[in-house]
């Protein structure tokens, strides 16, 4: 069965500080990837997404991952963190042999400093 | 339209009571899906309509009853609740239920108390 592990349940950065969140999957196959931020009280949005090709995947608001197969890993980054990026976090697995459904890890939660 | 819609946004309701959320969706996704969401959980899969077909049912109790009646819409039927049902009740779509680029999109969620 698949699984997400985020290693992080909470990090602090300061205001235009670099941003790394963690994410490690395991899955048999190649697997379609997915990161989300959900703020407060709201509904998940997503940031990105791997499904194959490039390694290297951007996304919206300055976000970008990269899926390293040999580490199992599918790291979320940023270069300069603003306030509103404070929010909840979550890395996804998607199953593509059947049914596509998603197992999340269990978020970590983005906590920005002036 | 790139939004999945859901109602109401609040619901405060009593152990015997009956109501309904709902969720609607016009991107012409053909597999919808409910998730609750306790505080400081990840989204945990309840059903999935595939089609207007039930799919999946992660063994949900029957006191949750989900219904498709098109495509772009989606009810999640609510009775005899208990107080541990309370959480985010979140819905979304995606273009098919398996294959590629196929992203879920979510709604805001339907944040529901029950007394």
């Amino acid at each position: 069965a698949q699984s997400v592990t985020q290693p992080d349940i909470h990090i602090t950065v300061s205001e235009g500080a670099s941003l790394e969140l963690r994410c490690n999957y395991s899955y048999g196959a190649t697997p379609y990837l997915f990161w989300y931020v959900q703020s407060p009280g709201q509904g998940l949005q997503l940031l990105l997404k791997y499904f194959s090709g490039d390694t290297l995947v951007q996304g919206i608001k300055g976000f970008e991952a990269e899926f390293k197969r040999s580490q199992s890993s599918f790291n979320l980054r940023k270069p300069s963190v603003h306030w509103s990026d404070a929010a909840e976090y979550f890395c996804a697995v998607g199953d593509h042999s059947g049914y596509s459904t998603l197992t999340f890890g269990k978020g970590t939660m983005l906590l920005v400093s002036p | 339209d790139t939004e999945v819609t859901q109602t109401p946004k609040h619901l405060v309701m009593g152990m015997t009571n009956k109501k309904s959320l709902k969720c609607e969706q016009h991107m012409g996704h053909r597999a919808m899906y409910w998730y609750k969401q306790k505080a400081k959980k990840p989204p945990e899969l309840m059903f999935v309509y595939s089609y207007e077909k039930l799919s999946i049912n992660e063994s949900v109790p029957s006191r949750f009853s989900p219904e498709c009646p098109n495509s772009s819409l989606l009810n999640l039927h609510l009775h005899a609740l208990q107080p541990e049902d309370s959480a985010l009740y979140l819905c979304a779509s995606s273009q098919h239920q398996q294959g590629d680029n196929n992203e879920q999109f979510f709604g805001p969620g339907t944040r529901l108390t029950v007394l």
